[in-house]
């Protein structure tokens, strides 16, 4: 069984441009969650997605937003990019509701680099 | 707000020893708590988790313990092996909030062979 899969893996970026991420998770999973790394602040939730519908957010601007897509595939945005948006950015996907709704898997991630 | 505190931020260990992680929260509603593993490179990986009506649960070398009434639970790894060195973060959620976990700041472990 395929695991999340996250791209790009590594990108660069300068300021005031904007990136999409994408994940792509676990066959049969249709929550996804999005979470910001970085050596300072730990493991941030961003925002989850479940059935395309946006179920939970974190405390981020509004530069930084999601979709989800039919298949359950989801994209985040992260737009007018500063240099603290420098980060890891997980993506988890986890089963739909019951014993399995917290049980996250988690992607390699998504390195980005601001400049 | 939801807050989770992890200490210590790093441990070294020798081969063999025993390593124990604590965490506490602060929503008493969080019912739900993981411990996850991440080595350098990779995404987290759940290693075991442990839910509110349950006060110890054991994985071969590896324990969690809950205390619900102090809002603290710990991790337990027995037998150390170099291959345990990675960095664990412990989280809290409440059941069926889906994918928002509340995240500690994590513990660097170093196995010493």
């Amino acid at each position: 069984k395929a695991g999340v899969t996250q791209t790009p893996r590594y990108l660069i970026k300068t300021r005031g441009q904007q990136v999409t991420l994408s994940c792509s998770p676990i066959s049969g999973h249709r929550s996804v969650s999005w979470y910001q790394q970085t050596p300072g602040q730990g493991l941030q939730f961003l925002f989850e997605y479940f059935s395309e519908t946006q179920r939970n957010k974190g405390n981020f601007p509004g530069r930084f937003s999601g979709r989800q897509f039919s298949n359950s595939r989801s994209e985040m945005n992260v737009s007018t990019l500063e240099l603290g948006d420098s980060a890891l950015y997980l993506c988890a996907s986890s089963l739909e509701g019951g014993s399995g709704a917290n049980v996250l898997t988690f992607g390699a991630g998504s390195r980005l680099t601001v400049l | 707000g939801e807050n989770v505190e992890q200490h210590p931020s790093t441990l070294s260990v020798q081969e063999g020893d025993s390593a124990v992680i604590k965490c506490t929260y602060s929503d008493s509603a969080s019912n739900y708590f993981p411990w996850y593993k991440q080595e350098l490179g990779k995404g987290p990986q759940l290693i075991i988790d442990i839910r509110s009506n349950v006060g110890e649960k054991k994985d071969q070398r590896i324990a969690v313990t809950l205390n619900k009434t102090a809002k603290h639970f710990s991790l337990h790894i027995t037998e150390t092996q170099p291959e345990d060195s990675a960095v664990y973060f412990c989280a809290a959620a409440f059941y069926n909030q889906g994918g928002k976990l509340i995240f500690g700041q994590g513990t660097e472990l170093s196995v010493k062979p």
